[in-house]
């Protein structure tokens, strides 16, 4: 069966620097998002994307944070200079096969912690 | 705004009694509601969406729009339900995101 996968599962990083985690969606989907989750917080919603471009994304998506499709297969997050508060479990997730299914794919997460 | 309670953050029950996971939501136009779960050391994975009505490893859930609510059920609870579980709303136009609920930790004790 199809799986979203995510790399790297665990990154750690000086508060600064600048951090991408990539994910694979499953292949013929046309919807991406990544969320996050602050440990011990609720998962909250960071991006979406469909057709090459951001359709959504909430107030957490500030300047600092990136996303971008390079080559048909992977979607990266990209986090400019991290903060601490960033530090979170990443999910990425993908779906929509068809009109507004509903069923998104996550994949396992990417926690980042920021020193 | 769109919101989803999950007033519970904890929940324990013995196997074989009943449970009960509660949800209520905020949104004033028609909602898609689900239900994901996330077992230990797992991925988030859907359980099951109102829209289709289905039963799945015996849990059930209805939309109530009067109560705006989607509570989870099951009438037996079984040791390997021990796990998070996390209400979801999405709303057409919403760019098929999900909001979801803080979560609620179902413990199943033998």
């Amino acid at each position: 069966e199809p799986e979203v996968t995510q790399t790297p599962s665990h990154q750690v990083t000086q508060m600064g620097q600048e951090v991408i985690l990539r994910c694979v969606p499953i292949s013929n989907h046309l919807y991406f998002y990544w969320y996050r989750q602050i440990l011990g917080q609720k998962v909250e919603f960071l991006v979406s994307f469909y057709n090459n471009e951001i359709s959504e994304k909430s107030e957490i998506f500030d300047d600092q944070f990136s996303v971008e499709r390079p080559d048909g297969s992977n979607f990266t997050l990209k986090i400019r200079s991290t903060k601490l508060e960033d530090s979170a479990m990443y999910f990425c997730a993908s779906g929509g096969l068809a009109a507004n299914t509903g069923e998104l794919f996550f994949g396992e997460g990417s926690r980042l912690t920021v020193l | 705004a769109q919101r989803v309670t999950q007033p519970e953050k904890l929940l324990s029950v013995f196997k074989g009694a009943p449970v009960e996971l509660k949800c209520n939501y905020s949104y004033s136009g028609s909602p898609e509601l689900f239900w994901y779960v996330q077992y230990s050391r797992q991925r988030l994975q859907l359980l099951l969406r109102h829209i289709s009505r289905e039963s799945i490893k015996g849990f059930t859930a209805d939309l109530n729009k009067g109560e705006t609510s989607f509570h989870l059920k099951k009438p037996f609870a079984q040791e390997e339900d021990s796990a998070m579980y996390y209400c979801a709303l999405s709303w057409q136009g919403g760019s098929e995101k999900l909001v979801f609920g803080k979560g609620t930790k179902l413990t199943v004790n033998p």
